[in-house]
């Protein structure tokens, strides 16, 4: 049972348009969301976050919306860079007692191409 | 400054053999998590440590285990392995708040034949 489901596998845009990378979850205890981004033999490195107490947060090109209503979230990178090619993972914890026990979608391939 | 560093990188081990993954965190980081990645599953939790404790546990067996030391670095163990403990086991570090803001390393790359 996937409680953090990435539903598109990967995406590919054209540099200097927006990317959207989506994400739901089914537990309602989660309070806590975030975004990583993971190269090719690398660990994933975290990117943005955002509390259920808030419906946006913005860092730079990335900006996480949240959607409790639906239990959806989304990742937007405007302008989109080919640096910015990875797989990107949406992640969710469940109050402070979860501590690091973070949920981790499937995650999606981005590609973006020059 | 240095990042988490996992050791060994990559390793191969057979059935019912057991093997033991270290991470050295990010010096001042009190938090250790280990999560294990395969193409089935995908990221999965493991366990945390804080200050030589276990703060939590995911849905393993027993006989995936763990430990912190006084220096916060961390070791886990897996014990009569199974063909499907094959994944890349990472490690990640952190403060312990904000909760979730982790630095993973590299991981170490477990085959088991």
């Amino acid at each position: 049972d996937q409680q953090v489901k990435q539903n598109s596998p990967s995406l590919s845009v054209q540099e200097g348009r927006i990317s959207i990378l989506n994400c739901d979850y089914t537990n309602s205890m989660f309070d806590y969301f975030l975004w990583y981004k993971k190269y090719p033999a690398e660990g994933p490195t975290f990117l943005i976050s955002i509390s259920s107490i808030k419906d946006k947060n913005e860092d730079g090109r990335f900006t996480v919306f949240l959607n409790k209503s639906a239990k959806h979230l989304s990742l937007h990178i405007v302008p989109s860079q080919p640096g910015d090619s990875a797989v990107y993972f949406c992640a969710a914890s469940s109050g402070d007692n979860a501590g690091n026990m973070l949920t981790f979608g499937g995650g999606t391939r981005l590609m973006v191409k020059p | 400054k240095a990042g988490v560093t996992q050791t060994p990188r990559y390793l191969i081990k057979t059935r019912g053999q057991q093997v033991t993954l270290s991470c050295s965190p990010i010096s001042g980081h009190r938090s250790v998590s280990w999560y294990q990645q395969t193409p089935g599953q995908g990221l999965q939790f493991l366990f945390e440590y804080f200050s030589e404790t276990q703060r939590n546990k995911g849905n393993f067996p027993g006989r995936f285990s763990g430990r912190q030391f006084s220096n916060s670095r961390s070791e886990m163990n897996v014990s009569t392995l199974e063909l499907g403990d094959s994944a890349l086991y990472l490690c990640a570090s952190s403060k312990g708040v904000p909760v979730g803001e982790l630095f993973f390393g590299e991981g170490s790359r477990l085959t088991v034949l």
